[in-house]
Order: structure tokens, then C-alpha cells, then sequence
């Protein structure tokens, strides 16, 4: 496998469900992102990840729950979800986290949250 | 903080036409510019990427330009095809310390009709 990948790739879920999304970067980055895709937003950025150390968070609510357990994966913890919770989460990696390093971006997760 | 709009969000356009997609944001200190285009429920595949010294950047029947002053950034694709059928995203990236440096907008819907 190259570049960035996710699963899964389609997540139905209710709201008192655990779930764990998933990525994984195959290009030696040390940077990774969690992003959230609405109908009719932009991008939203959620997590940064460098190094495994987590340096941002975007006012993101708790009951999303990063994990970066080493460079190359990252994790997205999921539990008591909304409705509106619902979007794709696009994962992305960087060689390092600064404004010279390209973003390369994973296939996506669509979850839908009943 | 950096806003990044597109306009129109939705185009159609007959096939064989060349057609421009505009991107304009408000904080003209940027490192780059990049284009994306998405396929429906899927992840963002980099099309061209401008660096802020550059004017344009060309791939095939693509042609970016970046016009640093004015804020704004066109995306030029010649003889659609149905195959460019797509969501086209323009992101500026900020020159700032920190990691939220990727400004995205919401992109142009396009449809290319056979």
C-alpha cells in the first residue's frame, strides 16, 4: 500500500456506540491530521499529530478522541455521538508540521451517526 | 484568520467547453496555494499546487494561476470532459507558526454534461 489510507471506509453507527476510525501513512511523514468534511463547510481541522505528540486541538468535542500511537498510524476514538456528527473524516500526513510541507490525504471515512 | 470562498459553488457545462474556477481569500500572506478536485464521498486528490513566488503552475489541460495582491487564485481546465465531473477545492496555506495553517474553501461542484 501507498500513501495515506483509511477504514473503514463507510461507518453507520447510533449514538451510544463505540467505534474507532482508522489511518495509517505510508510515506514516512512525521505529521498527521484529523479533518471533518459537512455538507456545505469546508474543512474543518480536528487533530495534529507530530512526532505522536499531539499539538493541536481544534475546540474539538470530547467525544472524539485522538490517538497516535506511532508515526506512521492514527486513530480517531468515537463515542456518544450527535446526528450532526455525521460528515467524512479525511486524514492527512506531512513530513512535518509547518507551512512547507505538502498534505497528502487519505480515501476518507463517511460516518453516519442515527 | 484566513477565509478562503469560491464562487460559483455549483457549474455545468457542455463538454469540449473551457470553463474557470475562482478561489479568493482574504489574508494574502500565504505560503501556497493548492487545488483539489474530490470525487463524490472519496478523498482529495492535489491537482496543482502554486507557491506564493510562482504565477502558474500547468498540468495537462490544467492551468493554475495565484495572484498574491488581489487575493485570488483561477483554476483553468480546457475541452471538459464528463470525466472532470467533480468537486474542484482551493486551500490556501498560511505563513504562521502553528499547525492550523491550511485554509480550505467549499469548493465548485462541477458537472461536465456529455
Amino acid at each position: 500500500e501507498t500513501g495515506v489510507t483509511q477504514t473503514p471506509r463507510h461507518l453507520v453507527m447510533g449514538m451510544t456506540n463505540k467505534k474507532s476510525l482508522k489511518c495509517e501513512q505510508h510515506l514516512g511523514h512525521n505529521a498527521m491530521y484529523w479533518y471533518k468534511q459537512s455538507a456545505k463547510k469546508p474543512l474543518e481541522l480536528m487533530f495534529v499529530y507530530s512526532l505522536e505528540e499531539r499539538v493541536e486541538n481544534n475546540s474539538v468535542p470530547s467525544r472524539f478522541s485522538p490517538e497516535c500511537p506511532n508515526s506512521s498510524h492514527l486513530f480517531l476514538h468515537l463515542h456518544t455521538l450527535q446526528p450532526e456528527d455525521s460528515a467524512l473524516y479525511l486524514c492527512a500526513s506531512s513530513q512535518r508540521v509547518n507551512s512547507y510541507n505538502e498534505q497528502f490525504f487519505g480515501p476518507g471515512t463517511r460516518l453516519t451517526v442515527l | 484568520k484566513q477565509e478562503v470562498t469560491q464562487i460559483p459553488a455549483a457549474l455545468s457545462v457542455p463538454e469540449g467547453e473551457n470553463l474557470v474556477l475562482n478561489c479568493s481569500f482574504t489574508d494574502s500572506a500565504i505560503y501556497n496555494l493548492q487545488w483539489f478536485r474530490q470525487d463524490p464521498g472519496k478523498g482529495l486528490t492535489s491537482l496543482l499546487l502554486i507557491q506564493s513566488s510562482q504565477r502558474e503552475q500547468t498540468s495537462g489541460r490544467l492551468n493554475a494561476s495565484l495572484d498574491k495582491s488581489s487575493g485570488r487564485s483561477t483554476l483553468y481546465i480546457a475541452a471538459s470532459q464528463p470525466g472532470d465531473s467533480a468537486t474542484y477545492l482551493c486551500a490556501a496555506k498560511r505563513v504562521q507558526t502553528g499547525a492550523n495553517n491550511l485554509f480550505f474553501g467549499t469548493g465548485t461542484r462541477l458537472t461536465v454534461i456529455p
